[in-house]
């Protein structure tokens, strides 16, 4: 169980483009999914709180105009980078909550997706 | 501030050796948990094991074990008899109560490799 689909796995966009993710919790509902980037060897950092019904809430640097996220249901969150430029190229992986879980409940992850702008 | 300290970039250990990674973390928050995940080369996120802060008991889980020591605020994680299947990337997380959303703060991580 507490299956997170993420998709696309990898893509390949121009600079300039937007590129859409999609992440799905398969199994469970999630009210709050959360949205990570990671550069290669380093930790996975916390872009975005995202909320059923409510607007997104973005860590302190992350552009909220260039990384919108939606979460239209209680199972499906989108991150889109609008206008990608080449230092937006990185793995960002996003990941859910069960709804009702408490401070022992884990996150659950999807794949995540390798962004490269060329 | 740095909420979560790893202070090993990278470790080897042999097969069926035992090792510990190191992990430190900075809260005022009374309750709060722990979490150790394991990152492979493909990306995937894969939780291993969870420690409460009111826990007495260090949470173990197979071959995973957690050394929680509160009052040195620090959490490491032991796996015995490594196995190559092992070698990945592994982060220390903490959520912390006062956090509604119950978001997840990582660790900068320890690249562990197993060798034969």
């Amino acid at each position: 169980g507490a299956v997170v689909s993420q998709h696309p796995s990898w893509v390949i966009c121009k600079s300039g483009t937007s590129v859409k993710i999609e992440c799905r919790s398969l199994d469970f509902q999630a009210t709050t999914m959360f949205w990570y980037r990671q550069f290669p060897k380093q930790s996975l950092m916390l872009m975005a709180t995202s909320n059923e019904g409510s607007k997104a809430t973005y860590e302190q640097g992350v552009e909220k105009d260039k990384f919108l996220i939606n979460h239209a249901s209680l199972t499906l969150s989108t991150l889109t980078v609008t206008s990608a430029h080449p230092e937006d190229s990185s793995f960002y992986i996003c990941s859910a909550r069960d709804l009702g879980g408490g401070l022992n409940s884990p996150l659950h992850f999807g794949n995540g997706t390798r962004l490269t702008v060329t | 501030a740095q909420k979560i300290t790893q202070t090993q970039p990278g470790m080897f250990v042999q097969e069926k050796e035992a090792v510990t990674l190191d992990c430190t973390y900075d809260t005022s928050d009374q309750s709060y948990g722990l979490f150790w995940y394991k990152q492979p080369s493909s990306g995937e996120m894969i939780f291993l094991i969870y420690q409460g802060s009111y826990d007495e008991q260090n949470a173990t889980e197979g071959r995973y074990s957690l050394n929680f020591q509160k009052a040195r605020k620090s959490a490491n994680l032991v796996i015995s008899a490594s196995q190559l299947g092992d070698s990945a990337m592994y982060f220390c997380a903490m959520r912390e109560r006062k956090d509604s959303w119950g978001k997840l703060q990582f660790g900068a991580g320890t690249q562990v490799v197993v060798t034969p």
